[in-house]
Parts: structure tokens; sequence; C-alpha cells
């Protein structure tokens, strides 16, 4: 069964403190793998997609890594505005168009 | 360019009753997709309709439905309505269809509420 999980489901960070979001899936075909941010009361908003093993995306403080396992979310120096809710879908060539989601990680950092 | 758009944004009804929510695409975007989103089990697919038609179907009972109107604009509908229906629904577009790996462009929801 395609599923994905994401460590840890909340993560308290000070202001410049650096960390990591995990995200361990398991899938039959990866067609690929997204992230995205959600605020309160808000839709998700897309951050990155990847698509095999090794590549890496660069967004500001966000740094996305993809192994055949898991994906990592880097944030380097984060800033109060990070904060938000971090979510990992995967899309499976069994499963067609459906973006498969982990429960996230709520992020907080705080000044 | 307007973003996404879904009505109404908060909903109350009761056990028994249907409901159907709307969602305006990003002009240009011919695919829809709807989730629902709930604390429990985070967020889950519904169906994607790309050029009218229905191109997948997620894991849900048939009292889940939907449909795609020539403007692209989508609507679905829950019938009979369950307590376990509560949820944020959530409505996605992009240009093309979602296999072809594009991002999703999501609205911010309606938030249903049954009781």
């Amino acid at each position: 069964e395609d599923q994905v999980t994401q460590s840890p489901e909340a993560l308290r960070l000070q202001e410049g403190e650096s960390s990591s979001l995990n995200c361990s899936y398991t899938v039959s075909g990866l067609r690929g793998l997204f992230w995205y941010r959600q605020d309160p009361g808000k839709g998700p908003e897309f951050l990155f997609t990847l698509y095999s093993a090794g590549e890496e995306k660069e967004k500001e403080r966000l740094k996305a890594t993809l192994t055949k396992k898991e994906s990592f979310l880097h944030i380097t120096a984060p800033k109060p505005e990070d904060s938000a809710t971090y979510l990992c879908a995967v899309q499976a060539r069994q499963a067609g168009t459906a973006l498969i989601f982990g429960k996230g990680t709520t992020l907080s950092v705080s000044s | 360019k307007a973003g996404v758009t879904q009505t109404p944004r908060y909903l109350i009804k009761t056990r028994g009753q249907q409901v159907t929510l709307s969602c305006s695409p990003i002009s240009g975007h011919r695919s829809v997709s709807w989730y629902q989103q709930t604390p429990g089990q985070g967020l889950q697919f519904l169906f994607e309709y790309f050029s009218e038609t229905q191109r997948n179907k997620g894991n849900f009972p048939g009292r889940f439905s939907g449909r795609q109107f020539s403007n692209s604009r989508s609507e679905m509908n829950v019938s009979t309505l369950e307590l376990g229906d509560s949820a944020l629904y959530l409505c996605a577009s992009s240009l093309d269809s979602p296999a072809t790996n594009e991002k999703l462009f999501f609205g911010s929801g309606t938030q249903l509420s049954v009781l």
C-alpha cells in the first residue's frame, strides 16, 4: 500500500535554529514527491517537486532533498514567518493523478 | 491573476441533508481536483476532472460525486450527510492534468460541519 509518513508531528524552533523535517514514503513507482506549506485557514501552497533520488531544490531558507525512501526539508536560520504546517505528498504511477499526503509537520518558530 | 475560488467558505448542515460545493479554477486551468482534509486522516483524494471528464476517483463512497462544466468550474456534491463528513474540502486546479506532474494550486477550502 502506498503511504507517506512525516516526522516529527510538531517542531518548535528558536529563530535562527536550523532543523530538518522528514518524509518517509513507500510507493509502487514514484512519479514525483511534492512539498507544500499550509497556513491556518488556507489551502496548501506549493513549494517543491522532486522526481528522482539525489535531486535537491532550494528556495530562500528551504532546501528539499530526495532519496529512494525519504525526503528531507531542511530549514536554515528560520524566521517566525516560516511557522506553518509542511505537507509532503507523493504521486504514484499506479495511482494516476492522485496525490497521497502525509499528515504534516507543524512548525513553530519563535523570536 | 485570481486564485482558486471556493464557495461557500463555511457551511453547516444536519445529518441526512445533501450539500453542493463550488470551485472556480484559475483562468486557463483545465484540471480540477478535490481533496478532503480532516485532523485524523489528513488530506485524502476525492476525484479529479479534466475537460469535463472524471479522470480519477479516490476511495470514497458513492455519496460523494462531482462534475465539471465547460468553463472548467467544478462542483462536488455529498448526499445523505453523515457526522464523519465534517471536514475541510479543498479544490485544486492545474493548467493541464496533474498526471503531467504539474503543481496544484489550492483554494482556501469550504469548511463543512455536519450536526
